[in-house]
This record gives structure tokens, C-alpha cells and sequence, in this order.
């Protein structure tokens, strides 16, 4: 156990529909990233909110969109739900921006 | 800039080694490694620092030629339980964000 928790683990939803996927990064982190996993491919960098301002930010499209609470736990949104969405979002978090990464269960997020 | 690996799969058998590498084309100030089985999170394994500190591991270990621009990630008497996917992820610097290769997929078989 990371100490990185995830909801939901699973979300069925319909293309065009709007999701939000939640992180509670481990106590005492202050960086939370956000990846995107499709099947059998790596882990696509989407987004990093440190102490609730982004810091840095990937090929996260513009239907998706990320922030970080004061309590530092993070939300990532997905909106305009396509098939190609389909996939695995890890959440990670970190003490500090360029430390070890400890990642989440995953939302497995299937678009119908 | 999205780090190289090599190779993408390998299969071993109980006992024997392996080497996974991983180079970018941009200056790098760290490297980090992760074990991925599947159906699972990425687990951290290491990290090496520019300047030669390294963190990680007990059983397995690393390199990091800042020159070259590249890391080798060394798995010594393999067992069954390293089966998964290795990722390097590298950091051009502090300010900046985890790029992860693509993954090498290992194998251990008895």
C-alpha cells in the first residue's frame, strides 16, 4: 500500500459524459501528478500540481482539466468523453517536485 | 523528450541477469526507475542523482553516465518476482516533470 488513495476504481461511462476522477496523495506530500495509462502502452505524463499550484503539465488535452485542493488532495476532470479516453489514470504523489514517486491504484475509466 | 529503452522484452530464467538501459537525448538530472506487474501501480525502485548519489534497491542496482546521458538498470540472479515492466522516467530539472520511456517488458520463467 502506497498510501496514495483512489476513487473510483472503476467508472463505466458514455461518450460525451463528464467524469472526475479523485487523489488523496500520501500524508505529508505536497506534489500530486497525474498519468494516463492506455493498454500496453507507458505512462503519459498529463499533469503536476505542487502545494495546489500547477507546476508542470503534459499532453493533457483541453477537454481534461486538474486541481489541487488546500487539503492537497487533487481532482482531475474529464469532460466531452471520447472511446479513446478509455484507459487507466494513475495518480502519484511526491514530498517535493523531483522525488521518488508513489502512485495510486488507478481509476480504470471505460467509455462506452 | 521521451527516454529510449532497450530492449523492449526480455525472458530470463530463474537465476540469470539482465541489464535494461535507457537514454535521452537531453541533459538529465536525474533518473528514476519503476516496476509495473501487471494489473498494478508502478512501484518506485531507484533514483540517480547527477552528481553520483543513488538511492534504492537492496537487490538490484543502477548506473547513471551523466556524459552519455544514459542509465543501465542491473538485475542480478533474477527470481520469479521481478517479472514486470521497468520504466526509466527522466528529469531534465528540478522545476520540470517524470518523462517515462516506454517500458521494458521482463520475464521470468523457472
Amino acid at each position: 500500500d502506497s498510501g496514495v488513495t483512489q476513487t473510483p476504481k472503476h467508472l463505466i461511462t458514455a461518450t460525451g459524459q463528464r467524469v472526475t476522477l479523485r487523489c488523496s496523495p500520501r500524508s505529508g506530500d505536497l506534489s500530486v501528478y497525474w498519468y494516463q495509462q492506455s493498454l500496453d502502452q507507458g505512462l503519459q505524463f498529463l499533469i503536476q500540481y505542487y502545494n495546489g499550484e500547477e507546476r508542470a503539465k503534459g499532453n493533457i488535452l483541453e477537454r481534461f482539466s486538474a486541481q489541487q485542493f488546500p487539503d492537497l488532495h487533487s481532482e482531475l476532470n474529464l469532460s466531452s468523453l471520447e472511446l479513446g479516453d478509455s484507459a487507466l489514470y494513475f495518480c502519484a504523489s511526491s514530498v517535493e517536485g523531483g522525488g521518488e514517486q508513489y502512485f495510486g491504484p488507478g481509476t480504470r475509466l471505460t467509455v462506452t | 523528450q521521451q527516454p529510449v529503452q532497450s530492449p523492449q522484452a526480455v525472458i530470463l530464467r530463474e537465476g540469470e541477469d539482465a541489464v535494461i538501459n535507457c537514454s535521452s537525448s537531453k541533459a538529465l538530472y536525474s533518473v528514476h526507475w519503476y516496476r509495473q506487474k501487471h494489473g498494478e501501480a508502478p512501484v518506485f525502485l531507484m533514483i540517480l542523482l547527477k552528481g553520483g548519489e543513488q538511492k534504492g534497491h537492496e537487490k538490484i542496482s543502477a548506473s547513471f553516465n551523466e556524459k552519455k546521458q544514459q542509465s543501465s538498470l542491473y538485475l542480478t540472479a533474477s527470481q520469479l518476482s521481478y517479472s514486470g515492466t521497468y520504466f526509466c522516467g527522466t528529469y531534465g530539472g528540478s522545476q520540470g516533470n517524470l518523462i517515462f520511456g516506454k517500458g521494458t517488458k521482463l520475464s521470468v520463467k523457472p
